[in-house]
């Protein structure tokens, strides 16, 4: 049982370029969740999936997009990355946004952009 | 959604408790408290949740205060491997999970 598995795990970007972090969970979950952490920070919320289907923005969605592909999959998308998101990025996914479960966490995608 | 407020960092011994507060004073009436930690760079990990009664499992036991404004996690025979950030975060507006900063705990020998 693999959980939540992100890919890549490591990217350097030249500023200006896309790209696509990719998330995938197998706990048949409903909802997922996207996250940035910068060094020495708590996560911050980028966007949030509570069912497929649906997407929602969190704290901090400027310069991203996401797409809920199926029920496992739960991507992020930087259309032009820019060095201030150079982060650490992590994928979640709950069985539900009821307050009685918890949330699953992948190891991260730790992004540079140069 | 709970504001929480914890202190930045606490040191513990190697086989002594680890009690790691939290100020929750916002929380509404039927938001769960949540306990994660963070080891080095990796992914959070959950250990326990908690909505009015004392929870207990195999990881720590976590005590919510009667008026439910604050609780305090405990690692009973806390070890090095227990070093890491502690997040304690009310799940708020659909369930959002907002982290904070978190508690450093440094277990020394």
């Amino acid at each position: 049982n693999a959980g939540v598995t992100q890919t890549p795990k490591f990217q350097v970007l030249k500023t200006g370029q896309s790209m696509t972090l990719q998330c995938a969970q197998d706990m048949n979950h409903n909802s997922m969740y996207w996250y940035r952490q910068d060094p020495g920070m708590g996560l911050r919320l980028i966007y949030y999936s509570a069912s497929e289907g649906t997407t929602d923005k969190g704290e901090v969605p400027n310069g991203y997009n996401v797409s809920r592909l199926n029920k496992r999959e739960f991507s992020l998308r930087l259309e032009s990355a820019a060095p201030s998101q150079t982060s650490v990025y992590f994928c979640a996914s709950r069985l539900s946004l009821g307050e009685n479960t918890e949330a699953f966490f992948g190891q991260g995608t730790r992004l540079t952009v140069v | 959604d709970a504001k929480t407020t914890q202190p930045t960092s606490m040191d513990c011994a190697e086989g002594r408790a680890a009690n790691l507060p939290c100020n929750h004073s916002t929380i509404s009436g039927n938001e769960y408290v949540y306990w994660y930690r963070q080891i080095h760079s990796q992914g959070p990990q959950y250990i326990i949740h908690g909505l009015k009664n004392n929870e207990t499992n195999e990881m720590a036991s976590l005590i919510i205060t009667e008026d439910r404004k604050s609780s305090t996690l405990i690692l009973p025979h806390a070890t090095l491997r227990d070093t890491a950030v502690y997040y304690c975060i009310g799940t708020g507006t659909a369930s959002k999970l907002t982290f904070g900063t978190g508690t450093r705990l440094q277990v020394t020998l």
